[in-house]
């Protein structure tokens, strides 16, 4: 079986301040790691994902995350945050190996962007 | 390259009514899931389906099904429709099965 915590529902963070979202995961096997970003009344959009290459996986619209399987951890940062990157974040996980119970979602967590 | 559509965008049913929602994956993928997104219980894994088959199947009561035509398009329905069935219902299509996925906008369903 496999699962994903999300640490904090709602962060909130300065327009230009560094943005942090926290993704644990569990998994039985070698994961598929995967973030998506979620604008309202919109479907889920891919960031970035995780399959074993590189730790440290660049995304779009400037977003990385680094793998780190000590710490089971797979966090979400951008340097400065922008005013367009208020929207849901989803952290996945995924098996990989072909999809037998689809990708397993975080809870979420809602970013807000200050001024 | 079209995204994934899904139709309707929007639909109010009443209890005990069914529905089906419709989705229709990138050209040239062949497999499809479904996922149904509530406040309460975020984002749950429905069904999947690759060359007309079910894969996989998450863990919801057998009211909700869906089958998969030749062509990839898939429908889902809800029979016997309850108010905590009131959600966001996603499809996602992937080139092949445990591929990465793509989501369509959605499909917000109101129960009453």
């Amino acid at each position: 079986a496999q699962s994903v915590t999300q640490l904090g529902s709602h962060v909130s963070v300065s327009e230009g301040a560094l943005v942090l979202l926290r993704c644990n995961y569990s998994s039985s096997v070698p994961p598929y790691l995967f973030w998506y970003v979620q604008y309202p009344n919109q479907g889920l959009q891919l960031l970035l994902k995780y399959t074993s290459a590189a730790t440290l996986v660049k995304g779009i619209n400037g977003f990385e995350a680094e793998f780190k399987k000590s710490e089971t951890s797979f966090h979400l940062t951008k340097p400065s945050a922008h005013m367009s990157d208020a929207a849901e974040y989803f952290c996945a996980v995924s098996d990989g190996r072909g999809g037998a119970d689809g990708l397993t979602f975080g809870k979420g967590t809602h970013l807000i962007i200050q001024p | 390259k079209a995204g994934v559509t899904q139709t309707p965008r929007y639909l109010i049913k009443t209890r005990g009514q069914q529905v089906t929602l419709s989705c229709s994956p990138i050209s040239g993928h062949r497999s499809v899931s479904w996922y149904q997104q509530t406040p309460g219980q975020g984002l749950q894994f429905l069904f999947e389906y690759f060359s007309e088959t079910q894969r996989n199947k998450g863990n919801f009561p057998g009211r909700f099904s869906g089958r998969q035509f030749s062509n990839s398009r898939s429908e889902m329905n809800v029979s016997t429709l309850e108010l905590g069935d009131s959600a966001l219902y996603l499809c996602a299509s992937s080139i092949a099965e445990g591929g990465e996925q793509y989501f369509g906008p959605g499909t917000r369903l109101t129960v009453t």
